[in-house]
């Protein structure tokens, strides 16, 4: 099973500032990454895949990058809707996984 | 525009089962694979189960094999869950989801449901 680790557990940022967030894979996933934004109550929404290809509807704040171990998600000017939770999840092997997340909070 | 919607959890004692249900709209649901999902409270989120679009093919967490099946009828676009066997760590919202992109064999997830909470406890 691939493990996903995130850092920072907890990033503290003011709106307005750019946020970056870290996704590491215990081995290769090439460019098979995907994020996902969750906010309290609410289901996961995609942000990312393929590492870096915004899904439907997703801002252009929001940039993915990274191949083969380690990743990042930067929101290049944070707003006040994108305080929420992001995961990382790998699907380059069975079992899906997903790292245990980042919380995105206001500083 | 493509909807998810669970239904079926509740308040279970250990052991006993459930049957949790998705209702798909928006999109041809037997050209997609669909997975099941968990979150415990206050945690992070964990792949349950898959099936493929013809339902033929099923996967399954180490942590509930032999415990839950998954399956479909995709006559009337419904995904099901059935846990049996349940204990206190099976407690999580369960979400369903839709894979993104039918044309790769492991999968990201481009839509989710709402989710269903399922409670395990005497």
């Amino acid at each position: 099973e691939i493990v996903m680790t995130q850092s920072p557990a907890t990033l503290s940022v003011s709106p307005g500032e750019r946020a970056t967030l870290s996704c590491r894979a215990s081995q290769s996933v090439s460019s098979t990454l995907a994020w996902y934004q969750q906010k309290p109550g609410q289901a996961p929404r995609l942000l990312i895949y393929g590492a870096s290809t915004r899904a439907t509807g997703i801002p252009a704040r929001f940039s993915g990058s990274g191949s083969g171990t380690e990743f990042t998600l930067t929101i290049s000017s944070l707003q006040s809707e994108d305080f929420a939770v992001y995961y990382c999840q790998q699907y380059n092997n069975w079992p899906l996984t997903f790292g245990g997340g980042t919380k995105v909070e206001i500083k | 525009e493509v909807q998810l919607v669970e239904s079926g959890g509740g308040l279970v004692q250990p052991g006993g089962s459930l049957r949790l249900s998705c209702a798909a709209s928006g999109f041809t649901f037997a050209r997609y694979a669909m997975i099941w999902v968990r979150q415990a409270p206050g945690k992070g989120l964990e792949w349950v189960s898959s099936i493929s679009g013809t339902g033929g093919g099923t996967d399954y967490a180490d942590s509930v094999k032999g415990r839950f099946t998954i399956s479909r009828d995709n006559s009337k676009d419904t995904l099901y869950l059935q846990m049996n066997s349940l204990r206190a760590e099976d407690t999580a919202v369960y979400y369903c989801a839709k894979e993104g992109d039918p044309l790769i064999v492991v999968v990201y997830l481009d839509y989710w449901g709402q989710g269903t909470l399922v409670t395990v406890s005497s």
